[in-house]
């Protein structure tokens, strides 16, 4: 069964922390994504990576950095965390090819 | 620039009607199209994933269509039930060259099925 994990579920941090968001996958997939949605807006690509050490900036990369040593891990980093990353992130990954993709639970993060 | 809009961003109905939501998209450039579940403060259930060339997809008492060329796919729910109570996202993956990594993303149909 197609498992993607994220390692919290909630998360409360304070302005100016650095946060680190983890997904791993364990389907030997290449396409990794993190997304953030919000009311009204919908699901907003943040940055991508298509295979190891390889990333791509989405939608809205401003105040995120991401990490891809391994195949199967794809961290979020938030440098300095604000109250307007205050969100629910998803993570999501894809095999290779025009094929589906699978979520995370979700993690709810909270800055204050 | 691909666009998707689902419609209605809202819907309610009593337990056991069949009902359909929309999703349409501006561009028939695409791979496939993809339906999602999202339960309240949960992750994205993949639950039909339509290609370019195919023209349905079934599941249960889910189907789903695809009509490229007009920019339409409606997901049918058959004979519904409160635990299809959720908010059911479309997505998109274009084929254009420089931008099919990305799906591309309406803003849902929150459902609520009703005892």
């Amino acid at each position: 069964d197609v498992k993607v994990t994220q390692s919290s579920r909630y998360l409360v941090k304070r302005t100016g922390e650095k946060v680190f968001l983890e997904c791993v996958q364990d389907m030997d997939h290449e396409n990794m994504f993190w997304y953030r949605q919000d009311p009204g807006l919908g699901l907003r690509l943040i940055y991508f990576s298509y295979d190891v050490k390889m990333k791509e900036k989405g939608d809205i990369p401003e105040g995120y950095s991401v990490s891809r040593e391994k195949k199967e891990r794809f961290s979020l980093i938030l440098e300095s965390a604000s109250t307007n990353q205050t969100s629910m992130y998803l993570c999501a990954s894809r095999p290779q090819g025009i094929a589906e993709a699978f979520f995370g639970q979700g993690t709810r993060l909270t800055v204050v | 620039k691909q666009e998707v809009t689902q419609i209605p961003a809202a819907l309610s109905v009593p337990e056991g009607e069949n009902l359909v939501l929309n999703c349409s998209f501006t561009d028939s450039a695409i791979y496939n199209l993809q339906w999602f579940r999202q339960d309240p403060g949960k992750g994205l259930t993949s639950l039909l994933l339509i290609q370019s060339s195919q023209r349905e997809q079934t599941s249960g008492r889910l189907n789903a269509s695809l009509d490229k060329s007009s920019g339409r796919s409606t997901l049918y729910i058959a004979a519904s039930q409160p635990g299809d109570s959720a908010t059911y996202l479309c997505a998109v993956r274009p084929s254009n060259a420089g931008n099919n990594r990305k799906l591309i993303w309406g803003l849902g149909t929150s459902l609520a099925v009703n005892p």
